[in-house]
């Protein structure tokens, strides 16, 4: 079972507001991603990192942010949510072997964000 | 540059009959080639990857895909149908050796019907 965190798993917030979506993995790996699913769609990268100070944009433009200040931590932001920020967002990080990226992804259970 | 297309967006069957998820990609490069499964409010769980080693892979709960570089296909199969295999599978290619892109399919809906 990987070892990567979401939390929280569900929220709703009113438009406006600050939220952060927390991500955490165990496993020591340098890449991560960030990724936005809408219900029953493709998932689209909007964020992703090498390893630590690490952060760089993805194909889906975001109006969201994210840090990478420690190898297990990844969180993304919204400074202000509105309702087209309605969505799903999976966190994961790339499997390494022998110190090499295996291509692997492993996710986190997703945090499901829903905007009024 | 690299693509994959995923033909078809919902698939049906039976319990206890074979499943055929079609994949296609494209790929200047050597690709390593993957199958996540997706259940209901959960993240992606890895089924089962081709690394350029042999070119039929099995992966968990019984599925298995067969790299054929002719027809540029990595189609997924399992020989008998479960209810629990009812969920979302995504087809993802990338280059090989664990490269920074990767393309996700846009998935297929597997139903599964008594």
């Amino acid at each position: 079972e990987a070892d990567i965190y979401q939390t929280p798993r569900y929220l709703v917030i009113g438009t406006g507001k600050k939220i952060t979506l927390e991500c955490s993995q165990t496993m020591g790996h340098d890449k991560m991603y960030w990724y936005q699913q809408d219900p029953g769609m493709e998932l689209h990268l909007i964020h992703y990192s090498y390893g630590v100070n690490s952060t760089e944009k993805g194909d889906l433009s975001s109006e969201s942010t994210v840090s990478r200040i420690r190898t297990e931590h990844f969180p993304l932001t919204l400074e202000s949510a509105r309702p087209s920020h309605t969505s799903q967002y999976l966190c994961a990080s790339m499997g390494t072997s022998g110190g090499l990226n295996t291509g692997e992804l492993f996710f986190g259970e997703g945090s499901r964000l829903t905007v009024l | 540059a690299q693509s994959v297309t995923q033909l078809d967006s919902h698939v049906s069957v039976s319990e206890g009959t074979p499943v055929l998820l079609r994949c296609n990609y494209s790929s200047s490069y050597s690709p390593s080639l993957f199958w996540y499964v997706q259940h209901p409010n959960k993240g992606l769980q890895l089924l089962l990857k081709y690394t350029s080693a042999a070119t039929l892979v099995k992966g968990i709960n019984g599925f298995e895909a067969e790299f054929k570089k002719s027809e540029t296909s990595f189609h997924l199969t399992k020989p008998s149908a479960h209810m629990s295999d009812a969920a979302e599978y995504f087809c993802v290619v990338s280059l090989t050796g664990g490269g920074n892109k990767l393309t996700f399919g846009t998935g297929t809906q597997l139903k599964v019907e008594l």
